[in-house]
């Protein structure tokens, strides 16, 4: 079974400051890993995905993410926090794309990044 | 031109009521999903079809009963709705299943 923890349900950054969001995942396959962004009464939009290949991979806003497979992680960064970031993130697993598999996404409980001026 | 849309987007209603929500998807995708976002937030898969074949069927009360017409539609029927229904409901599609999901703007039901 897979499963998404995302450590800290609330990360507090100044504008202008370094923003990580940390996401550890289990898997038993090669996992296909998500991070999608959430504003305030909307739906969820994709930041990146990791997939196979490159292990850093970049997303939009400025956002990147890096797989770590040997440490389970997929942790979200930003150089510079601004104060249109404010959102809920979600990190999120998917098994990978074979035959009897599902590609149902499991998600994290999220993490709510706070940007203060 | 919107991707993935579900109406309505809110939805009040009393307990015992039966209520549908409608999505659709003009991606071109063949499989739709549909997810409950509790007040807290949590986000939890209920329901996916691909090419109108229902694929996943997590444990959700009888009650809730999809319906996908065609590919570009997946409905959600509740019958008999609970306090707990209360939720955020997205609908979302992808190209197949393992590829990126795309998420509609949700829909908000309160039972009261």
């Amino acid at each position: 079974a897979q499963s998404v923890t995302q450590l800290g349900s609330h990360v507090s950054v100044s504008e202008g400051a370094l923003v990580l969001l940390r996401c550890n995942y289990s898997s038993s396959v090669p996992p296909y890993l998500f991070w999608y962004v959430q504003y305030p009464n909307q739906g969820l939009q994709l930041l990146l995905k990791y997939t196979t290949g490159a292990t850093l991979v970049k997303g939009i806003n400025g956002f990147e993410a890096e797989f770590k497979k040997s440490e389970t992680s997929f942790h979200l960064t930003k150089p510079s926090a601004h104060m249109s970031d404010a959102a809920e993130y979600f990190c999120a697993v998917s098994d990978t794309f074979r035959s009897g598999n599902t590609g149902k996404l499991i998600f994290g409980q999220g993490t709510t990044l706070q940007v203060k001026p | 031109d919107t991707a993935v849309s579900q109406t309505p987007k809110y939805l009040v209603t009393q307990m015992g009521n039966d209520k549908s929500i409608k999505c659709e998807q003009n991606l071109g995708h063949d499989t739709m999903y549909w997810y409950k976002q509790d007040s807290k937030k949590f986000l939890k898969i209920m329901f996916s079809y691909n090419n109108k074949e229902l694929i996943i069927n997590e444990t959700v009360p009888n009650r809730f009963s999809p319906k996908s017409p065609d590919k570009a539609h997946l409905n959600l029927h509740i019958n008999s709705l609970e306090l707990g229904d209360s939720a955020v409901y997205f609908c979302a599609s992808s190209l197949n299943r393992g590829y990126e999901q795309f998420f509609g703007p949700g829909t908000r039901l309160t039972v009261l």
